[in-house]
């Protein structure tokens, strides 16, 4: 089965920095790779998404880029502020025999200090 | 339709009881997710449903686990003979085959076991 790895665990930036979480897959037939946001006590809501045909998207101040070849993509969120502190997960979603299969990395806890 | 809802929202059990926990999807979304999540990690895969069918369940976690969804509507996951180390956030996700992928989740399902 499908194997996602991330990093880091916990990131503490400034506000208005950058922050970068990375995270890679195992399985080359994978080929939908969405970002979820999960703030303290809430549920996992999505954020932004890429298939395995497009190399980068962006949605204002968050991007995604996605390296096939290499089986690793990476969520980047440019001027962070207060409200972007959470856990963010990645996940890879597979398909085998008719099923879709999101499998999720163990996330990364962003905090941003003002 | 106000998305996806599991109830009960908390469930406090002694060790080796059975317990049962319900899924409601959005109503229009043919796949349904379960997942459990514990302390710190990402989501983890148990099962999933397209319409009524299950068409993953290798990665339930003991045969004690069990889930059903008798009408293609809403679902249930149960729990026989619980243990210590069943207690975590148990999480129902759907989406609609042919858009997306994006999981919707439902607030999850705590579980503590005595």
């Amino acid at each position: 089965g499908e194997n996602v790895e991330q990093h880091p665990s916990t990131l503490s930036v400034q506000e208005g920095d950058s922050a970068v979480i990375k995270c890679t897959y195992s399985d080359s037939a994978s080929n939908y790779f969405p970002w979820y946001k999960q703030e303290l006590g809430k549920r996992p809501q999505l954020i932004i998404d890429i298939r395995s045909n497009v190399g980068e998207k962006k949605d204002q101040r968050i991007a995604v880029t996605l390296n096939k070849t290499a089986k690793h993509f990476s969520l980047h969120i440019t001027e962070t502020q207060p409200e972007d502190s959470a856990v963010y997960f990645c996940a890879a979603e597979s398909v085998s025999g008719g099923s879709y299969i999101p499998t999720f990395g163990r996330g990364t806890s962003l905090i941003v200090h003002p | 339709d106000t998305g996806v809802s599991q109830n009960p929202r908390h469930k406090i059990t002694k060790r080796g009881q059975n317990v049962t926990f319900r899924c409601d999807p959005i109503s229009e979304h043919n796949r349904l997710y379960w997942y459990r999540q514990t302390l710190g990690q990402g989501p983890e895969f148990l099962t999933y449903f397209q319409n009524e069918a299950q068409l993953e369940k290798s990665r339930l976690l003991s045969d004690r686990f069990s889930a059903e969804r008798p009408k293609g509507s809403f679902s249930t996951l149960e729990i026989q003979r619980t243990e210590q180390g069943d207690s975590a956030m148990y999480l129902c996700a759907s989406s609609l085959a042919g858009t997306t992928g994006e999981l919707f989740f439902g607030e999850g399902s705590r579980l503590t076991v005595l």
